[in-house]
Order: C-alpha cells, then sequence, then structure tokens
C-alpha cells in the first residue's frame, strides 16, 4: 500500500481565514514533506519533518506553519494568505532508508480570495 | 547546485506507437537517484520509475524503460505501445544521496497521447 491521502481536496478561504491541510500516511515512513504546486509547473520544496522533527524550512514565509503531531499525521497551518498562495499543495512521505522514493498525496486546491 | 533539464515542454504521441522523453542532470556526486513521476490531469503524482546510479542495468517498469547514461548524465524515458491514459505531465527528478531526502525537479513535459 503506497497511499498517502490528504484532506480537504478543495478549500476556498479568505485571506483573513484560518484553516489546516491534513495529510496521513499508513506505510510506516518517517519523513514526509509539503509542497506547493502552481498550474503547469513542477512542485517546490516548503518543509521536511524527519522522525516528527522539522529538517527542512525552504525560507517559507510565516503565514505558513508546519506540525507533524506523530509519524503518520502532518499539517499545514494557514493564517493570513495572499491571493498569490492559491495553488496545489501536495503532500508526500518516504522511507527513513537508502530507497528515498517519494510517493504524493493527491493533493489539495488552495483558492485565496 | 544540482538542476535538471527537460528540453520538450510539450510532446504528442499516437496511441500504440512509442515515445522518448528526454532529461538531463548535473552534479558533482557520485551516489543519487533518479526518477520520473507522472501526472496526469486529474493531479496526483504518480512514480514512474526510479534508477539508483550505481545500477548500471537500466530501470523498467512495464511499458516504462530508461536509457540510463551516467557520462552523459543522461536519463530519458521510454513509453512503448503508448495508452490514451499516458496522457500527462511528466517530471524528471533528482536526489544525491546526502540531499537530506531533497528532490530536484525538471519543469516538466506535457505528453499527450492521440487516438
Amino acid at each position: 500500500d503506497t497511499e498517502v491521502t490528504q484532506t480537504p481536496k478543495h478549500l476556498v478561504m479568505g485571506m483573513t481565514n484560518k484553516k489546516s491541510l491534513k495529510c496521513e500516511q499508513h506505510m510506516g515512513h518517517r519523513a514526509m514533506y509539503w509542497y506547493k504546486q502552481k498550474a503547469k509547473k513542477p512542485p517546490e520544496l516548503m518543509f521536511v519533518y524527519s522522525y516528527e522533527k522539522l529538517s527542512i524550512n525552504e525560507s517559507v514565509p510565516s503565514r505558513f506553519s508546519p506540525e507533524c503531531p506523530n509519524s503518520s499525521l502532518l499539517n499545514l497551518h494557514l493564517h493570513a494568505l495572499q491571493p498569490e498562495d492559491s495553488a496545489l499543495y501536495l503532500c508526500a512521505s518516504s522511507q527513513e532508508s537508502v530507497t528515498y522514493t517519494q510517493y504524493f498525496g493527491p493533493g489539495t486546491r488552495l483558492t485565496v480570495l | 547546485a544540482q538542476t535538471v533539464t527537460q528540453s520538450q515542454p510539450e510532446m504528442s504521441v499516437q496511441e500504440a506507437e512509442t515515445v522518448t522523453l528526454s532529461c538531463t542532470y548535473d552534479t558533482s556526486e557520485n551516489n543519487y537517484y533518479l526518477f520520473w513521476y507522472k501526472q496526469p490531469p486529474s493531479r496526483q503524482m504518480i512514480l514512474v520509475i526510479r534508477q539508483e546510479a550505481y545500477k548500471q542495468q537500466n530501470a523498467t517498469e512495464n511499458r516504462f524503460s530508461v536509457n540510463f547514461q551516467k557520462a552523459a548524465k543522461s536519463f530519458s524515458l521510454k513509453i512503448s505501445d503508448s495508452q490514451l491514459g499516458d496522457t500527462a505531465m511528466y517530471f524528471c527528478a533528482f536526489m544525491t544521496g546526502g540531499s537530506n531526502y531533497k528532490l530536484t525537479f525538471g519543469k516538466g513535459t506535457l505528453l499527450t497521447v492521440n487516438p
């Protein structure tokens, strides 16, 4: 089973709202990732968690706040977003081993009004 | 810096024919991994195939195979017997063993399979 799930599938929010994106995997993977993807562009890495600890933050604005409550869950808390933050947000996970293959979820389509 | 170049922004192929997508990369590392991901219009990124740099044998997965030329830093994807469901954006990606799991993606090739 190589399934990564993400909720919600779609999210529309105003610039003053607070919302959260959720990602879950039950493959025993110990690394989890958030990516941002604009239309017809490759994904851009935002954050990497390894063993529930933040290991990479690609200089993402503080209005995006990641959280890894346990080894299966990854959240992305959103606050005071801008319209340019509208994008597809992808979650991925991988084993902490030499395989290094990242498996992606279906994404959350975010629209900021 | 690691870079991945996909020189074909768009390609098209007739159903049942064979098509090759090109990818080149640049790195000074010896230990690295190469990937092709597929992202259909439904948007989920799916792993197509993966190649370890230390392996000389080209990876294959059913109708998908790669031509890995390490000296030339080339990693092309061949799709045989193309099917309508192969229509998607294809991303070539690269990761070094010491990159802390950071994938470097190419800009992608939009492949359309025509009936």
